[in-house]
Protein backbone atom coordinates (compact mmCIF):
# COMPACT_ATOMS: atom_id res chain seq x y z
CA UNK A 1 0.00 0.00 0.00
CA UNK A 2 1.03 3.64 -0.06
CA UNK A 3 1.72 4.95 3.38
CA UNK A 4 4.15 7.68 3.93
CA UNK A 5 4.76 8.75 8.04
CA UNK A 6 6.66 11.29 9.50
CA UNK A 7 6.65 12.54 13.07
CA UNK A 8 4.52 15.63 13.71
CA UNK A 9 6.55 18.39 15.55
CA UNK A 10 9.97 19.18 16.21
CA UNK A 11 11.47 21.99 18.18
CA UNK A 12 15.58 22.92 18.06
CA UNK A 13 17.59 26.11 19.42
CA UNK A 14 18.98 28.33 16.43
CA UNK A 15 21.99 27.41 15.07
CA UNK A 16 21.84 23.66 15.87
CA UNK A 17 21.40 20.96 13.47
CA UNK A 18 17.71 19.87 12.46
CA UNK A 19 16.94 16.04 11.51
CA UNK A 20 13.78 15.34 9.99
CA UNK A 21 12.34 11.82 9.92
CA UNK A 22 10.35 9.85 7.25
CA UNK A 23 9.44 6.29 6.43
CA UNK A 24 7.30 4.99 3.23
CA UNK A 25 6.40 1.78 2.47
CA UNK A 26 6.22 1.44 -1.35
CA UNK A 27 9.84 0.06 -2.08
CA UNK A 28 9.31 0.87 -5.74
CA UNK A 29 9.79 4.84 -5.45
CA UNK A 30 11.56 6.18 -7.89
CA UNK A 31 12.44 9.43 -6.32
CA UNK A 32 11.96 10.98 -2.83
CA UNK A 33 11.31 14.56 -2.55
CA UNK A 34 11.21 16.90 0.81
CA UNK A 35 9.03 19.79 0.26
CA UNK A 36 9.06 22.89 2.77
CA UNK A 37 5.62 24.71 3.10
CA UNK A 38 5.08 27.86 4.55
CA UNK A 39 2.57 29.25 6.64
CA UNK A 40 -0.36 30.26 3.67
CA UNK A 41 1.55 29.45 1.26
CA UNK A 42 2.31 26.34 -1.73
CA UNK A 43 4.93 24.12 -1.44
CA UNK A 44 8.72 24.83 -2.62
CA UNK A 45 10.38 21.94 -3.51
CA UNK A 46 13.97 21.68 -1.27
CA UNK A 47 16.02 18.82 -2.60
CA UNK A 48 15.25 15.19 -3.47
CA UNK A 49 16.99 11.62 -3.93
CA UNK A 50 17.13 9.35 -6.97
CA UNK A 51 16.35 5.66 -5.20
CA UNK A 52 19.62 4.07 -5.94
CA UNK A 53 21.22 7.13 -4.00
CA UNK A 54 22.24 6.79 -0.07
CA UNK A 55 23.24 10.33 0.57
CA UNK A 56 22.75 14.03 -1.44
CA UNK A 57 23.62 17.17 -0.27
CA UNK A 58 23.20 20.51 -1.29
CA UNK A 59 24.46 23.24 0.72
CA UNK A 60 23.02 23.16 4.44
CA UNK A 61 20.64 20.05 3.82
CA UNK A 62 21.43 16.47 3.57
CA UNK A 63 19.19 13.92 2.40
CA UNK A 64 20.27 10.37 3.81
CA UNK A 65 18.17 7.30 2.16
CA UNK A 66 18.08 3.60 4.10
CA UNK A 67 16.09 1.63 1.15
CA UNK A 68 16.31 -1.34 2.88
CA UNK A 69 14.06 -0.14 6.01
CA UNK A 70 12.78 2.27 3.56
CA UNK A 71 13.63 5.73 5.85
CA UNK A 72 14.86 8.35 4.71
CA UNK A 73 15.97 12.22 6.57
CA UNK A 74 16.39 15.35 6.13
CA UNK A 75 19.21 17.05 8.09
CA UNK A 76 19.41 20.67 8.09
CA UNK A 77 22.58 22.18 9.14
CA UNK A 78 23.02 25.57 11.23
CA UNK A 79 19.00 25.91 11.73
CA UNK A 80 17.97 29.53 11.37
CA UNK A 81 14.77 30.52 12.38
CA UNK A 82 13.60 31.44 8.46
CA UNK A 83 13.57 27.59 8.53
CA UNK A 84 10.49 27.78 10.77
CA UNK A 85 8.00 25.88 8.48
CA UNK A 86 6.36 22.76 7.71
CA UNK A 87 8.62 19.81 5.76
CA UNK A 88 6.83 16.83 3.89
CA UNK A 89 8.44 14.18 2.56
CA UNK A 90 7.04 12.67 -0.83
CA UNK A 91 7.66 9.56 -2.07
CA UNK A 92 6.92 9.57 -6.36
CA UNK A 93 5.33 6.03 -7.78
CA UNK A 94 4.73 5.51 -11.11
CA UNK A 95 0.75 5.28 -11.77
CA UNK A 96 -0.77 6.22 -15.21
CA UNK A 97 2.51 7.25 -17.02
CA UNK A 98 3.71 9.61 -14.48
CA UNK A 99 4.96 9.91 -11.18
CA UNK A 100 2.17 10.13 -8.77
CA UNK A 101 3.28 11.95 -5.28
CA UNK A 102 2.37 10.27 -2.16
CA UNK A 103 2.68 12.93 0.71
CA UNK A 104 3.31 12.59 4.76
CA UNK A 105 1.20 14.53 7.26
CA UNK A 106 4.63 16.94 7.65
CA UNK A 107 6.27 17.34 10.21
CA UNK A 108 6.42 21.24 11.64
CA UNK A 109 9.68 22.50 12.75
CA UNK A 110 10.11 25.11 15.11
CA UNK A 111 13.06 26.58 15.95
CA UNK A 112 13.86 29.24 19.13
CA UNK A 113 16.40 31.19 19.76
CA UNK B 1 12.55 26.19 -10.25
CA UNK B 2 9.84 26.75 -12.03
CA UNK B 3 7.00 28.94 -11.34
CA UNK B 4 2.91 28.13 -11.43
CA UNK B 5 0.59 30.04 -10.08
CA UNK B 6 -2.70 30.24 -9.10
CA UNK B 7 -5.70 32.61 -9.41
CA UNK B 8 -7.35 33.40 -6.37
CA UNK B 9 -5.44 33.45 -3.52
CA UNK B 10 -8.22 33.30 -1.56
CA UNK B 11 -11.93 33.30 -2.12
CA UNK B 12 -14.57 33.45 0.00
CA UNK B 13 -18.30 32.36 -1.60
CA UNK B 14 -21.84 31.64 -0.65
CA UNK B 15 -23.67 28.29 -0.25
CA UNK B 16 -24.65 26.95 -3.58
CA UNK B 17 -21.95 29.05 -6.00
CA UNK B 18 -19.31 27.64 -8.17
CA UNK B 19 -15.87 28.99 -7.50
CA UNK B 20 -13.47 28.51 -10.47
CA UNK B 21 -9.71 28.44 -9.46
CA UNK B 22 -7.08 28.69 -12.34
CA UNK B 23 -3.59 27.06 -12.30
CA UNK B 24 -0.91 28.30 -14.67
CA UNK B 25 2.69 27.39 -15.86
CA UNK B 26 4.19 30.51 -16.64
CA UNK B 27 7.79 29.29 -18.32
CA UNK B 28 7.42 25.66 -19.41
CA UNK B 29 4.45 23.86 -20.98
CA UNK B 30 3.16 21.35 -18.39
CA UNK B 31 0.45 18.59 -20.29
CA UNK B 32 -0.18 17.36 -16.69
CA UNK B 33 -1.03 19.15 -13.89
CA UNK B 34 -2.63 17.77 -10.46
CA UNK B 35 -4.92 19.20 -8.23
CA UNK B 36 -4.48 18.63 -4.56
CA UNK B 37 -7.23 19.28 -1.04
CA UNK B 38 -5.34 20.19 2.09
CA UNK B 39 -7.18 20.12 5.26
CA UNK B 40 -5.59 22.36 8.32
CA UNK B 41 -2.69 20.81 10.00
CA UNK B 42 -3.25 17.77 7.81
CA UNK B 43 -1.14 16.58 4.49
CA UNK B 44 -1.78 17.05 0.48
CA UNK B 45 -4.48 14.74 -0.81
CA UNK B 46 -4.43 14.26 -4.26
CA UNK B 47 -7.71 14.85 -5.60
CA UNK B 48 -7.19 14.71 -9.55
CA UNK B 49 -4.59 14.98 -12.61
CA UNK B 50 -5.10 16.81 -15.33
CA UNK B 51 -4.49 16.33 -18.55
CA UNK B 52 -4.01 18.50 -21.62
CA UNK B 53 -6.75 17.86 -24.17
CA UNK B 54 -8.34 14.73 -22.40
CA UNK B 55 -10.51 14.02 -19.58
CA UNK B 56 -9.17 14.49 -15.61
CA UNK B 57 -8.61 11.16 -13.91
CA UNK B 58 -10.24 11.60 -10.10
CA UNK B 59 -9.05 9.51 -7.19
CA UNK B 60 -11.25 7.11 -4.85
CA UNK B 61 -13.90 9.43 -3.30
CA UNK B 62 -13.21 12.71 -4.89
CA UNK B 63 -16.73 13.47 -7.22
CA UNK B 64 -16.15 14.41 -10.51
CA UNK B 65 -19.55 16.15 -10.96
CA UNK B 66 -18.42 18.45 -8.42
CA UNK B 67 -15.19 19.37 -8.99
CA UNK B 68 -14.62 19.98 -12.62
CA UNK B 69 -11.10 19.84 -14.00
CA UNK B 70 -10.61 21.09 -17.59
CA UNK B 71 -7.05 21.58 -19.04
CA UNK B 72 -7.47 23.28 -22.37
CA UNK B 73 -3.70 24.27 -23.25
CA UNK B 74 -0.42 23.85 -21.94
CA UNK B 75 0.05 25.91 -19.36
CA UNK B 76 -3.49 26.15 -17.90
CA UNK B 77 -5.49 24.21 -16.52
CA UNK B 78 -8.90 24.76 -13.82
CA UNK B 79 -10.76 23.08 -11.13
CA UNK B 80 -14.51 24.21 -11.12
CA UNK B 81 -16.23 23.59 -7.11
CA UNK B 82 -19.21 23.40 -8.05
CA UNK B 83 -22.56 23.95 -5.84
CA UNK B 84 -20.32 24.44 -2.57
CA UNK B 85 -20.64 23.92 0.73
CA UNK B 86 -19.50 24.93 3.79
CA UNK B 87 -17.33 21.37 3.63
CA UNK B 88 -15.67 22.39 0.45
CA UNK B 89 -13.91 24.96 2.60
CA UNK B 90 -9.99 24.24 1.85
CA UNK B 91 -6.85 24.75 0.74
CA UNK B 92 -6.32 23.97 -2.70
CA UNK B 93 -3.57 23.16 -4.28
CA UNK B 94 -2.13 22.39 -8.10
CA UNK B 95 1.40 21.42 -9.21
CA UNK B 96 2.03 21.16 -12.86
CA UNK B 97 4.88 18.73 -14.17
CA UNK B 98 7.74 19.12 -15.87
CA UNK B 99 9.35 16.46 -17.83
CA UNK B 100 11.62 18.48 -20.14
CA UNK B 101 14.85 17.44 -18.02
CA UNK B 102 16.39 13.87 -16.85
CA UNK B 103 14.35 14.11 -13.73
CA UNK B 104 9.97 14.35 -13.57
CA UNK B 105 9.62 16.95 -11.17
CA UNK B 106 6.33 18.85 -9.93
CA UNK B 107 6.12 22.20 -9.02
CA UNK B 108 3.36 23.85 -6.81
CA UNK B 109 1.26 26.64 -7.01
CA UNK B 110 0.82 28.98 -3.91
CA UNK B 111 -2.34 27.46 -2.67
CA UNK B 112 -6.15 29.08 -2.82
CA UNK B 113 -7.70 29.62 0.48
CA UNK B 114 -11.69 28.35 -0.19
CA UNK B 115 -14.15 29.69 2.68
CA UNK B 116 -17.75 28.61 2.20
CA UNK B 117 -20.66 30.38 4.17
Amino acid sequence: GEDVEQSLFLSVREGDSSVINCTYTDSSSTYLYWYKQEPGAGLQLLTYIFSNMDMKQDQRLTVLLNKKDKHLSLRIADTQTGDSAIYFCAESLLSGGYNKLIFGAGTRLAVHP
Amino acid sequence: GAVVSQHPSRVICKSGTSVKIECRSLDFQATTMFWYRQFPKKSLMLMATSNEGSKATYEQGVEKDKFLINHASLTLSTLTVTSAHPEDSSFYICSARDYSGRRDTQYFGPGTRLTVL
